[in-house]
């Protein structure tokens, strides 16, 4: 059984650029949540995406977008970049309401 | 809306000692319940969760939680710490009534275990 991986592990952006962060699920998994985790906090809920459909959404704007693919694999997009969107971005994985939720090790995005 | 407290930024016991992390939460339905730990640069490791039934839940490495549902509370416990068990502790809730998934966290506590 696999975990949740996510690539890269580290990535260094300029402020305006454009990201994209990918995640793969662990096998068998339908549900795929990100979270963003600034320093010192603790994650904070982005989206959610249950069989390529965004299942919910926290308070994040429009230029976090995601994607879900027919493997259950999951990118998420940071448009316009800004230096408060350096974070830890962590994905996780679930296989339904009452699982537990396996999580990965995370991007660290630094924007400069 | 659902939230989730974690009084304590640190908590400092001594190898050998009981431990216990604090956590109380709110939802408006039932609740789903969740410990994490997470080790410098890191992602979260799952320890242990209450779903529902017996109000004390054992997980990972040792580590329970006793669930009260009149205080609102699922602390985390373990009856001996270990150094390696310095990290920072996450508790998270999700109302079991919504078709929504997403996890609320607390802010962390750290644990810090002497030797």
């Amino acid at each position: 059984e696999t975990g949740v991986t996510q690539s890269p592990t580290h990535l260094i952006k300029t402020r305006g650029q454009q990201v994209t962060l990918r995640c793969s699920s662990q096998s068998g998994h339908n549900t795929v949540s990100w979270y963003q985790q600034a320093l010192g906090q603790g994650p904070q809920f982005i989206f959610q995406y249950y069989r390529e459909e965004e299942n919910g959404r926290g308070n994040f704007p429009p230029r976090f977008s995601g994607l879900q693919f027919p493997n259950y694999s999951s990118e998420l997009n940071v448009n316009a970049l800004e230096l408060d969107d350096s974070a830890l971005y962590l994905c996780a994985s679930s296989l339904d309401r009452d699982s537990g939720y396996t999580f990965g090790s995370g991007t660290r995005l630094t924007v400069v | 809306a659902q939230s989730v407290a974690q009084p304590e930024d640190q908590v400092n016991v001594a190898e050998g000692n009981p431990l216990t992390v604090k956590c109380t939460y709110s939802v408006s339905g039932n609740p789903y319940l969740f410990w994490y730990v997470q080790y410098p640069n890191r992602g979260l490791q799952f320890l242990l969760k209450y779903i529902t039934g017996d109000n004390l839940v054992k997980g990972s490495y040792g580590f329970e939680a006793e669930f009260n549902k009149s205080q609102t509370s699922f602390h985390l416990k373990k009856p001996s710490a270990l150094v390696s068990d310095s990290a920072l502790y996450f508790c998270a809730v999700r109302d079991q009534n919504t078709g929504r998934r997403a996890l609320t966290f607390g802010s962390g506590t750290r644990l810090q275990v002497q030797p």
